[in-house]
């Protein structure tokens, strides 16, 4: 029963270089998010997607790009990585009627 | 103002004690309340819903006023594996799911 898979676990990035995190859920789950989590600033979000095909910003979107690319996976892109981005990066879920939120095991991002 | 505030903490009690959280928000318009826990290094995990007439599960107690806009948590005869951060979320009709900052508990032998 694996719920929400996340990946990487971690990852250390210099200045400029990209990546993506990837997320997948085997909940039949219409929603996913994308949060990142400061010291001291709680879970804050990056975008989420209400449903396959549809991708809308949160609170802190710039530098982000996302991909709903079916149901199952939402992916999260920095294309060019700055220190302000180190962060931890949790990928969740929520299904329709069912607004409780399961998380994946989180990335630890570090941008030198 | 934050959407959603807790108490800063960290809160430090005696293993066998009673400790409340507390919690408020700012949009009216909210409709589901949660409280998750954190653990360090972990990601946050569903604690209990919180509904209006009051809940309990367990030595867990969640309490809602809509009025006051106000959410509290209070855990009864603590124990050590109580220890984690506790995450107050409020849910809109945006479909977003707003954090608190979260409080950080830790109960000592």
């Amino acid at each position: 029963n694996a719920g929400v898979t996340q990946t990487p676990k971690f990852q250390v990035l210099k200045t400029g270089q990209s990546m993506t995190l990837q997320c997948a859920q085997d909940m039949n789950h219409n929603s996913m998010y994308w949060y990142r989590q400061d010291p001291g600033m709680g879970l804050r979000l990056i975008y989420y997607s209400a449903s396959e095909g549809t991708t809308d910003k949160g609170e802190v979107p710039n530098g982000y790009n996302v991909s709903r690319l079916n149901k199952r996976e939402f992916s999260l892109r920095l294309e060019s990585a700055a220190p302000s981005q180190t962060s931890v990066y949790f990928c969740a879920s929520s299904g329709t009627g069912n607004e409780k939120l399961f998380f994946g095991s989180g990335t630890q991002l570090s941008v030198l | 103002r934050k959407e959603v505030e807790q108490d800063p903490g960290p809160f430090n009690v005696p293993e066998g004690a009673t400790v409340a959280f507390n919690c408020t928000y700012s949009n009216s318009a909210s409709q589901s309340f949660f409280w998750y826990r954190q653990d360090c290094r972990k990601e946050p995990k569903l604690l209990m819903s919180v509904y209006s007439s009051g809940n309990e599960d367990g030595r867990f107690t969640a309490q809602l006023n809509r009025a006051s806009q106000y959410i509290s948590l209070l855990i009864r005869d603590s124990k050590l594996s109580d220890s984690a951060t506790y995450l107050c979320v409020v849910h809109d009709y945006g479909q977003n799911f707003v954090f608190g900052p979260g409080t950080r508990l830790s109960v000592l032998p």
